[in-house]
């Protein structure tokens, strides 16, 4: 079946410094790829997403490639804040079916000051 | 606030106790969806209703658990016999037909504790 595996954290950076979570998926067809953020005491929200090979999903400074020939979606941010300390789940939706979202296992990214 | 909402947002309950949660999607939105998150994990499918039909069940989702979405708007989970396994967040979300690209929005969640 549709499978994520996401790099496994927890996750701690200094403010300002690069950030990759890596991200791969196993899928038959043509899945939408997609990250979701959980900030401490909040529901889900999705960060960013896309639909088809090459597409590029960005948001607030995320960006996210989807790489059909390496089954990928890493997400990347050139410098991360304090604010964007938070658990992150890689996910996807199969195409054509109930569009039920598989989700990755969440990475915890803590940013120090 | 017009986002997902979800009632009860915690409830304790003896082991082999029932128990009902709510969901009530962003109005017009006609697909919901019924996850389970435990500890450290990401959010596992449950079911799905498009307007008030059930279309896809998880093999998770165990004779105990049952939903309902009676008139296309919000829809219920219940759990019957409650066991310690059942412990978890239980989040809702919803999407409106004509998303191409399946986003869905979530609600703040249900959260289980049996004892």
């Amino acid at each position: 079946g549709d499978s994520v595996t996401q790099m496994e954290g927890p996750v701690t950076l200094s403010e300002e410094a690069f950030l990759t979570i890596n991200c791969t998926y196993t899928a038959t067809g043509y899945p939408s790829l997609f990250w979701y953020v959980q900030y401490p005491g909040e529901g889900l929200q999705l960060l960013l997403k896309a639909t088809k090979a090459d597409d590029k999903g960005s948001n607030k400074g995320f960006e996210a490639t989807y790489r059909k020939e390496t089954t990928s979606f890493h997400l990347e941010k050139g410098s991360v804040q304090v604010s964007d300390s938070a658990v992150y789940f890689c996910a996807l939706s199969a195409y054509g079916g109930a569009q039920k979202l598989v989700f990755g296992q969440g990475t915890r990214l803590t940013i120090n000051p | 606030d017009t986002g997902v909402s979800q009632n009860p947002r915690h409830k304790i309950t003896k082991r082999g106790q029932n128990v009902t949660f709510r969901c009530d999607p962003i109005s017009e939105h006609n697909r919901l969806y019924w996850y389970r998150q435990t500890l450290g994990q990401g959010p596992e499918f449950l079911t799905y209703f498009q307007n008030e039909a059930q279309l896809e069940k998880s093999r998770l989702l165990s004779d105990r658990f049952s939903a309902e979405r009676p008139k296309g708007s919000f829809s219920t989970l219940e759990i019957q016999r409650t066991e310690q396994g059942d412990s978890a967040m239980y989040l809702c979300a919803s999407s409106p037909t004509s998303a191409t690209s399946y986003e869905q929005y979530f609600g703040p969640g249900t959260r289980l504790t049996v004892t």
